[in-house]
């Protein structure tokens, strides 16, 4: 089966620097997506990674080793509103989007 | 603001009754997706469409249907409700050829509540 790994919560200090992993097993592979969830809002897109690396994006990071099948969400300089959810979510070989069931940030003061 | 639009924002409903969301894609955008999220769950995938025609399913239960129109909107039908059913409801588009087109842009969302 499809199958993706997020840890489900996460607790930061504002002005740190937090790392999400996502460990990813899938039909193929047509890359990997990083979104944003404030609670009770849509989602909103952060990165798509296809080739493996890091790309970086302001504050934000993503990193992608397909080799190992793990990506991670790198967050400098936290900000209150960055409390949110992360999703990951991968492309499979169908073109079919395999949703993480996402991680909780808490930033603490 | 996604460019995606979604009506209505909010649904208050009784059980056994039926409702129909809409949701308007991003210019240029082929395909959309409809969501459900219920209380802190994560994002269930219901069914896309491409430029009209079916295009994958997930865990749609047979209460539930959608189409896409011609002019690329698509809307959301939701029959027989239970209390169960109560949750945002998301729509998505993207161009869906392939990479970083499959990009999904998400509308704002319906809050359905059922009653």
């Amino acid at each position: 089966g499809q199958n993706i790994d997020q840890p489900t919560e996460m607790t930061a200090t504002e002005g740190a620097i937090v790392q999400i992993n996502c460990t990813y097993q899938t039909s193929g592979f047509n890359g990997l997506f990083w979104y944003q969830q404030h609670a009770g809002e849509a989602p909103t897109f952060l990165s798509y990674n296809v080739l493996d690396g890091l790309e970086e994006k302001g504050r934000f990071s993503s990193f992608l080793s397909r080799s190992k099948g793990y990506s991670y969400l790198l967050l400098k300089e936290l900000q209150m509103k960055d409390s949110a959810s992360y999703l990951c979510a991968v492309l499979d070989s169908n073109y079919q989007l395999i949703w993480g069931a996402g991680t909780k940030l808490i930033i603490k003061p | 603001d996604s460019g995606v639009t979604q009506t209505p924002k909010h649904l208050i409903t009784a059980t056994g009754q039926r409702v129909t969301l809409r949701c308007s894609p991003r210019s240029g955008d082929l395909s959309v997706y409809w969501y459900q999220q219920s209380l802190d769950q994560g994002l269930q995938f219901l069914i896309q469409y491409y430029n009209g025609e079916e295009r994958a399913k997930g865990n749609i239960l047979e209460r539930f249907s959608a189409q896409q129109f011609p002019d690329l909107h698509s809307e959301l039908n939701l029959s027989s409700l239970e209390l169960g059913d109560s949750a945002l409801y998301f729509c998505a588009s993207s161009v869906a050829t392939g990479g970083g087109l499959e990009t999904q842009y998400f509308g704002p969302g319906t809050r359905l509540l059922v009653l």
